[in-house]
């Protein structure tokens, strides 16, 4: 059973670092998946933040440009995100979830496993 | 403003028929596959859909996604009480050589 938990602050204050862990159980972090993350804000839809594969290879959204780092620790079955010069608008349940992804001429991608998410507040 | 349009709210009664639309371009739907994600207040979303029309092992047959041009829809059947939900598409946007969601339907069941 595919198990994905999410640790990290609750609270941030602005113009901090949001800085989540995702310990995941029951699939390999090391290869066959991306492991991404997606958040929601209050009364709002998905966004989909980025991506890592296990070799650290890398998709961001670009809407969130510089800020956004992540990063894999194999022996530790583990994947992270960090968020910098975070502001109110950061605000939001943020989720981990593993990644089908088939990149070519059709792209194609679904989440199947995902956290329970973790509520990060920015404020001061 | 999300890259895929989706209506805010659908309803139906028990065992009527509903579909959700998801509109996108040709950077988008146009080209690449479609998942649907299922969600209940203050949860994770749900799989329900993957490759346009696929479903997971444990989602009903009544539930199928289908796939046109740039459109995509998502049809439940024979409506239940607990299918009263927010529904999400998704797909993989050429343009920012990323993933998009669609701004979310709700679906409450009368």
């Amino acid at each position: 059973q595919v198990q994905l938990r999410e640790s990290g602050p609750g609270l941030v204050t602005p113009s901090g670092t949001l800085s989540l862990t995702c310990a995941v159980s029951g699939s390999p972090v090391s290869r066959g998946y991306y492991w991404a993350w997606i958040r929601q804000g209050p009364k709002k839809g998905l966004e989909w933040l980025g991506s890592i594969y296990g070799s650290g290879s890398t998709h961001y959204n670009p809407s969130l440009k510089n800020r956004i780092f992540m990063s894999v620790d194999v022996s530790k079955s583990q994947f992270s995100l960090n968020l910098t010069s975070v502001t109110a608008a950061d605000t939001a349940l943020y989720f981990c979830a593993r990644e089908h992804v088939v990149l070519g001429p059709t792209s194609t991608f679904h989440l199947d496993f995902w956290g329970q998410g973790a509520l990060v507040t920015v404020s001061s | 403003q999300s890259v895929l349009t989706q209506p805010p709210s659908a309803s139906g009664t028990p065992g009527q028929r509903v579909t959700i639309s998801c509109s996108g371009n040709n950077s988008n739907i146009g080209r690449n596959t479609v998942n649907w994600y299922q969600q209940f207040p203050g949860t994770a979303p749900k799989l329900v859909i993957y490759s346009n029309n696929q479903r997971p092992s444990g989602v009903p047959a009544r539930i199928s996604g289908s796939k046109s041009g740039t459109a995509a829809s998502l049809a439940i059947s024979a409506l239940q009480s607990d299918d009263d939900a927010d529904y999400y598409c998704a797909t993989w946007d050429n343009h920012i050589n990323g993933r998009v969601f669609g701004g979310g339907t709700t679906l409450t069941v009368l």
